[in-house]
């Protein structure tokens, strides 16, 4: 079925370094692909979406594009902050039967340093 | 709109007591999922309903959990007897979940503590 696998954490930079996340699918045919984010003490939230193939999805200096030819939708950031410390989690959405639910990744937790 | 609303945020129980969780979807959405977080297992997803009809209940551990939509704004999910197993944060969502492509909305979780 449907899946995604994310990188193993924990993930620790210092302030201002490049982050890079991935993320690859598994699914037949191209669906919309997703990046959570979870604060300490809180749930989920949507950090960014891409609804097709070869789109890019941004939101709040974070990036992440959608490569059909490599399955993949790697999030990108060139200047973390201390403020970015969560977890981080891919997911796609559920077809035919599943329609609704949301397949996520085991989530990455990354800490930025000051 | 005030978001999902999850009550109680936190439960300490002894075990072999019952425990119930409630929660309050986003009006108008029509999707409702119950998750459970745990370091061992990370996120998990235990049951959700479309337009408060049980989907899929394959994550549901055991018997001794139940979920409930008796209505679109109200959900609960119970565990008789509790057991510190399950000890962990439950997490419910909700989004417009008829196609396209559904944000899931979620509840800032209840972290449950099982003695």
């Amino acid at each position: 079925g449907d899946s995604v696998t994310q990188m193993e954490g924990p993930v620790t930079l210092s302030e201002e370094a490049f982050l890079t996340i991935n993320c690859t699918y598994t699914a037949t045919g191209y669906p919309s692909l997703f990046w959570y984010v979870q604060y300490p003490g809180e749930g989920l939230q949507l950090l960014l979406k891409a609804t097709k193939a070869d789109d890019k999805g941004s939101n709040k200096g974070f990036e992440a594009t959608y490569r059909k030819e490599t399955t993949s939708f790697h999030l990108e950031k060139g200047s973390v902050q201390v403020s970015d410390s969560a977890v981080y989690f891919c997911a796609l959405p559920g077809r035919g039967s599943t329609l609704g639910r949301l397949y996520f990744g085991r989530g990455t937790q990354l800490t930025v340093w000051p | 709109d005030a978001g999902v609303i999850q009550s109680p945020r936190h439960e300490v129980t002894e075990m072999g007591q019952e425990v119930t969780l409630r929660c309050k979807p986003i009006s108008g959405h029509n999707s409702l999922f119950w998750y459970r977080q745990t370091m061992m297992r990370g996120l998990e997803l235990l049951i959700y309903f479309n337009n408060n009809v049980p989907i899929d209940d394959s994550g549901m551990p055991e018997d001794r959990f139940s979920a409930k939509m008796p209505n679109a704004s109200f959900s609960t999910l119970k565990i008789q007897p509790s057991e510190p197993r399950d000890s962990a944060v439950y997490f419910c969502a909700s989004s417009l979940g008829t196609g396209g492509t559904p944000e899931a909305f979620f509840g800032q979780g209840t972290r449950l503590t099982v003695v």
